[in-house]
């Protein structure tokens, strides 16, 4: 089957860990994307990825590396830098190129608590 | 004003009733529009994209006004199953693969 898969589905970090949540696409998508969701909001950007070895930061990168090693993998890591990561982190990937077919899909998420 | 709006909700319908949700967004150069549904804990599905010329899916009819700059998401006989929260997802400027999430409005199909 073709899909998004994310991994860990729970998480519970301490304070002053860094974690990195994973991230895998088998739809063979040249964009990748990670957003956060806190309750109530929206998905927020955190850092997206076009192509291989080269990703964006978003709206709230501060605190959070990620790598493009591979077209299907673009793992995120939340340092001890972000202040408040306790979140609902969601993956997602997309087309490069055409418009009308850059549709978004999206894996499972990872929720994360910090204790 | 924010980029992408949406009213929260919640929308308390009872089944088989029709209901509109509206969305307007702030920028004239976005080109992609997408409907999403996203049930209680779950990752957002694609529900439908919006074209400028209106499309429909079934019981789901999606609409594009670029002078008004909103879309619209007309659900008829509404099922409990349509219960989620509806996210309007507005491509933020051609090319550049950014895109901005409403907050989501909430339907509740009532029996």
């Amino acid at each position: 089957d073709g899909g998004i898969t994310q991994s860990p589905k729970y998480l519970f970090r301490k304070e002053g860990q860094n974690v990195t949540l994973s991230c895998e696409q088998n739809l063979n998508h040249d964009a990748m994307y990670w957003y956060r969701q806190d309750p109530g909001q929206g998905l927020r950007l955190i850092y997206y990825s076009q192509i291989v070895n080269d990703f964006q930061k978003g709206d709230i990168a501060e605190g959070y590396s990620v790598s493009r090693e591979k077209k299907e993998s673009f793992p995120l890591t939340v340092t001890s830098a972000q202040k408040n990561p306790t979140a609902f982190y969601l993956c997602a990937s997309s087309i490069v190129g055409a418009e009308t077919t850059d549709t978004q899909y999206f894996g499972p998420g990872t929720r994360l608590t910090v204790l | 004003r924010k980029e992408v709006e949406q009213d929260p909700g919640p929308f308390n319908v009872p089944e088989g009733a029709t209901v509109a949700f509206n969305c307007t967004y702030s920028n004239s150069a976005s080109q992609s529009f997408f409907w999403y549904r996203q049930d209680c804990r779950k990752e957002p599905k694609l529900l439908m994209s919006v074209y400028s010329s209106g499309n429909e899916d079934g019981r789901f009819t999606a609409q594009l006004n670029r002078a008004s700059q909103y879309i619209s998401l007309l659900i008829r006989d509404s099922k409990l199953s349509d219960s989620a929260t509806y996210l309007c997802v507005v491509n933020k400027i051609s090319g550049t693969y950014k895109y901005i999430f409403g907050t989501g409005t909430r339907l509740k199909v009532l029996a």
